[in-house]
């Protein structure tokens, strides 16, 4: 079966660095862009960032509102990606989901093509930043 | 305030049909396909409408999605009891090189 598994969640003081880690089972971790998304407790998603599989460039990128402040990461030959959040603030209290994204994407001078979704999540991990 | 805009409740009888818009703009829905997502309270997101009207399998049929310019939605019909949850859209915004969600609708089965 098909999973992604968050962790590494809990109650940090501001400043203090977290490491969240999405551990996948049941697919080929590396064919696949992974995501973060996050949910404030009551409150709406929010795109966090992702990183592109191997064959993509294997690099990252982030929502304005975290740049500078997190990175995320992946280590194929353990099947996890990982999100590092620097100097935590208040704000950043939320449940985190990371995703496996079905992603297609070509462009020329004339054109681009982007197909990209969110096809399979996790369960979650609950951040809470607090002093 | 969301990029992507959707009424916060929507709300109807048991087999009845609903639709849930999601407005966006040029830079995002106009020029992307959109995606829906479903969250039973107290569950992760679930993808229910790709590429702005492909079901992923185990979708129902009842759950249908459409665009036209730079506004999407999403239809139920023939509405279940277990149809209760909040609906997200979301779309790629390539001037902010960010993907948007709505805010959400809460969907209510009377």
């Amino acid at each position: 079966e098909e999973e992604l598994v968050e962790s590494g969640g809990g109650l940090v003081q501001p400043g203090r660095s977290l490491r969240l880690s999405c551990t996948a089972s049941g697919f080929t971790f590396g064919d696949y862009v992974m995501s973060w998304v996050r949910q404030a407790p009551g409150k709406g998603l929010e795109w966090v960032g992702f990183i592109r599989s191997k064959s993509y460039g294997g690099t990252a990128e982030y929502a304005a509102s975290v740049k500078g402040r997190v990175t995320i990461s992946r280590d194929d030959s353990r099947n996890i990606a990982y999100l590092q959040i620097n100097s935590p603030k208040t704000e950043d209290t939320a449940m985190y989901y990371c995703t496996r994204d079905f992603y297609y994407f070509e462009s020329s001078t004339y054109y681009s093509y982007l197909l990209w979704y969110f096809e399979l999540w996790g369960r979650g991990t609950l951040v809470a930043v607090s002093s | 305030q969301s990029v992507l805009t959707q009424t916060p409740s929507a709300s109807a009888t048991a087999g009845q049909r609903i639709t849930i818009s999601c407005s966006g703009s040029s830079s995002n829905i106009g020029s992307y396909t959109v995606n829906w997502y479903q969250q039973v309270p107290g569950t992760a997101p679930k993808l229910l409408i790709s590429t702005t009207s492909q079901r992923p399998s185990g979708v129902p049929d009842r759950f249908s999605g459409s665009k036209s310019g730079t506004s999407a939605s999403l239809a139920i019909s023939g509405l279940q009891s277990e149809d209760e949850a909040d609906y997200y859209c979301a779309a790629w915004d390539d001037s902010l090189n960010a993907w948007m969600f709505g805010g959400g609708t809460k969907v209510s089965v009377l």
